[in-house]
């Protein structure tokens, strides 16, 4: 089974701190997405990247910034974390080559995130 | 661009009676298309995918899926709910060509009642 593992489950950070979110998968998957939670609104995609050090913006990505330098590891960035950022995380992969349109997305738990 | 709707923002049922949770989506053509679960506290896990072929998907835990064309529905079904399956689903859709990302719908929350 594809795992997708968020490295918190619960996170409290003060504004104005920056903030990590560290996310890993063992399948050797060549996309890997982050999205944001928040109730009534679904899912909303952030940034995702299709390849190492490769990325691409997603529907909100003001405020947000992304690293891959491993193709296994994601990790979203929070410059300076203020209260709206105060959400749920998911990070998510899924397989590219010759299955590319047909891979179905794999997710992390979630990270759950305050920002007093 | 392709959107999906998910009109039931809550659904309560009692345990044992049958479900169906709809999903519209906006596409040009054939799409890829998901259901997923969320249960509390967890990520989002895949319960079943449309792709081509049989318009009747079966997926995980005893649900099944239904693609019509002409309505541009893709409604999840189980004949009869168990308390454990009281979650947050979400249909999603999936484009021809291009980057694949996936269109997610608001979700409809299950509310299980004993």
């Amino acid at each position: 089974d594809v795992k997708v593992t968020q490295s918190s489950r619960y996170l409290v950070k003060r504004t104005g701190e920056k903030v990590f979110l560290e996310c890993v998968q063992d399948m050797d998957h060549e996309n890997m997405f982050w999205y944001r939670q928040d109730p009534g609104l679904g899912l909303r995609l952030i940034y995702f990247s299709y390849d190492v050090k490769m990325k691409e913006k997603g529907d909100i990505p003001e405020g947000y910034s992304v690293s891959r330098e491993k193709k296994e590891r994601f990790s979203l960035i929070l410059e300076s974390a203020s209260t709206n950022q105060t959400s749920m995380y998911l990070c998510a992969s899924s397989a590219t080559g010759d299955r590319y349109l047909r891979s179905p997305l794999h997710f992390g738990n979630g990270t759950r995130l305050t920002v007093t | 661009a392709q959107s999906v709707t998910q009109p039931d923002i809550h659904i309560t049922v009692s345990e044992g009676a049958s479900l169906e949770l709809r999903c519209n989506y906006s596409y040009g053509a054939t799409p890829y298309l998901f259901w997923y679960v969320q249960s509390p506290g967890q990520g989002l896990q895949l319960l079943l995918k449309y792709f081509s072929g049989d318009t009747l998907v079966q997926g995980i835990k005893g649900f099944e899926a239904e693609f019509k064309r002409s309505q541009s529905s893709f409604n999840l079904r189980k004949p009869s709910v168990h308390w454990s399956d009281a979650a947050e689903y979400f249909c999603a859709v999936g484009a021809k060509g291009g980057s694949y990302i996936p269109t997610f719908g608001r979700g409809t929350s299950l509310i299980v009642h004993p």
